[in-house]
């Protein structure tokens, strides 16, 4: 089944304990990105990769990292979270830009 | 920079009357436009979305939107809701240059019975 998975699906931590959202899509799509969603804010781009070692950064990537050395994953990292990293993650994939995006199912991460 | 306007962040409507939910845009470079739905507890699922030609896009369960370069707007249409149609709505632009997306707050559809 073509999908895009993230892992965990829910998370609690501290603040600057360091923690990863897994990222991984079965199509062979090029392009993936990370978004967060905030009540009131819809969805804001956090980063995108254009293909395997190529990313740029959304509209809020402060406090955020992410690597693309394969094409199949984008891991999102969040060094030393703090409580306004508190929020809904999604992670996206598309064919090329301009192709639709399927979204995974998201991460709700808490920060304390 | 880009931006994008839903100017409704809620719509209530009865059953089987039709509905528009706005969207407009910043500027009118190159652009491609999307509309995505998202059901609660869900992830979003694409719509329609308007990449060139034709400026009436349609979706497969009845919904339309019109790309109207001058007025830099993406307004999404149905001519009768359903109950399953309450969702919430996200109007989406990527700018051919940079390959960001940049997506509006966000329209709650809620169809009353």
């Amino acid at each position: 089944e073509a999908q895009v998975t993230q892992n965990p699906r829910y998370l609690i931590t501290v603040t600057g304990k360091k923690l990863t959202v897994t990222c991984s899509q079965n199509m062979n799509h090029e392009y993936m990105s990370w978004y967060r969603q905030d009540p009131g804010l819809g969805l804001r781009q956090i980063y995108y990769s254009m293909n395997v070692e190529v990313t740029d950064k959304g509209d809020v990537p402060e406090g955020y990292k992410v690597s693309r050395k394969e094409k199949r994953n984008f891991p999102l990292i969040l060094e030393s979270p703090s409580p306004n990293q508190t929020s809904l993650y999604f992670c996206a994939s598309s064919l090329f830009q301009g192709n639709e995006q399927f979204f995974g199912p998201g991460t709700r991460l808490t920060v304390l | 920079a880009q931006s994008v306007t839903q100017l409704d962040s809620q719509v209530p409507v009865f059953e089987e009357a039709p509905v528009e939910l706005r969207c407009n845009y910043s500027s009118s470079v190159s652009v491609y436009l999307f509309w995505y739905v998202q059901y609660p507890n869900q992830g979003l699922q694409l719509l329609l979305k308007y990449l060139s030609g034709s400026t009436l896009v349609e979706s497969i369960n009845g919904f339309e939107a019109e790309f109207n370069k001058s007025q830099t707007s993406f307004h999404l249409r149905k001519p009768s809701v359903h109950i399953s149609d309450t969702a919430e709505y996200f109007c989406a632009v990527s700018d051919t240059g940079t390959y960001k997306y940049i997506f509006g707050t966000g329209t709650r559809l809620k169809v009353l019975a």
